[in-house]
């Protein structure tokens, strides 16, 4: 199974800060790797496909990069209504598996 | 409004069974990939399985296989998941998810991309 290890597992910030995420695969997946948001309580929501892709009506300060076994999730000016936990996913081969999860919080 | 909704869930002991469902609506159901995602109390997030659109193929996770059973019903537009021979460990919130379409050189891959639309969940509690 691929594993996708992401960091920092937990994450405070102030409101306005630029916010990086990073997400290591354990082997080569291209470009195949989601990010998505999940507030508590709430089911997922997917924020970027393919790496790099915005998914619809998802704010343009969510971006994402990356490619092989690196890859980065940025958040470029934090706000309070992105208080969530954030996971990476790999769909390269199956099993899919997500990163452990990166839980942010306002300083 | 595309829409997945789970039912279906709840408390059993430890060996028994549960079906959940999960009922579509807003888009058109066949053409998509499906899949199971769970979540146990305070923990990430585990895929489980996973089945295409026309529900000729299905895949598993390994700490599921002969012991769960992913189907659908296109006529209407309903994704199942059969449990059999439940553990605690199988105790989680159960999401049902749509695939966007992995397509690339004419071909298009079975069980789909990124999961871009969620159900709110069940939750299954497997104890005695």
């Amino acid at each position: 199974d691929i594993q996708m290890t992401q960091s920092p597992s937990s994450l405070s910030a102030s409101v306005g800060d630029r916010v990086t995420i990073t997400c290591q695969a354990s082997q080569d997946i291209s470009n195949y790797l989601n990010w998505y948001q999940q507030k508590p309580g709430k089911a997922p929501k997917l924020l970027i496909y393919d790496a790099s892709n915005l998914e619809t009506g998802v704010p343009s300060r969510f971006s994402g990069s990356g490619s092989g076994t690196d890859f980065t999730f940025t958040i470029s000016s934090l706000q309070p209504e992105d208080i969530a936990t954030y996971y990476c996913q790999q769909y390269d081969n199956l099993p899919f598996t997500f990163g452990q999860g990166t839980r942010l919080e306002i300083k | 409004e595309v829409q997945l909704l789970e039912s279906g869930g709840g408390l059993v002991q430890p060996g028994g069974s549960l079906r959940l469902s999960c009922a579509a609506s807003g888009f058109t159901f066949s053409s998509y990939a499906m899949s199971w995602v769970r979540q146990a109390p305070g923990k990430g997030l585990e895929w489980v399985s996973a089945i295409s659109g026309s529900g000729g193929s299905t895949y598993y996770a390994d700490s599921v296989k002969g012991r769960f059973t992913i189907s659908r019903d296109n006529s209407k537009n309903t994704l199942y998941l059969q449990m059999n021979s439940l553990r605690a460990e199988d105790t989680a919130v159960y999401y049902c998810a749509k695939s966007l379409p992995d397509c690339s050189g004419g071909s298009c891959s079975d069980v789909g991309g990124a999961f871009d639309i969620w159900g709110q969940g069940t939750m299954v509690t497997v104890s005695s």
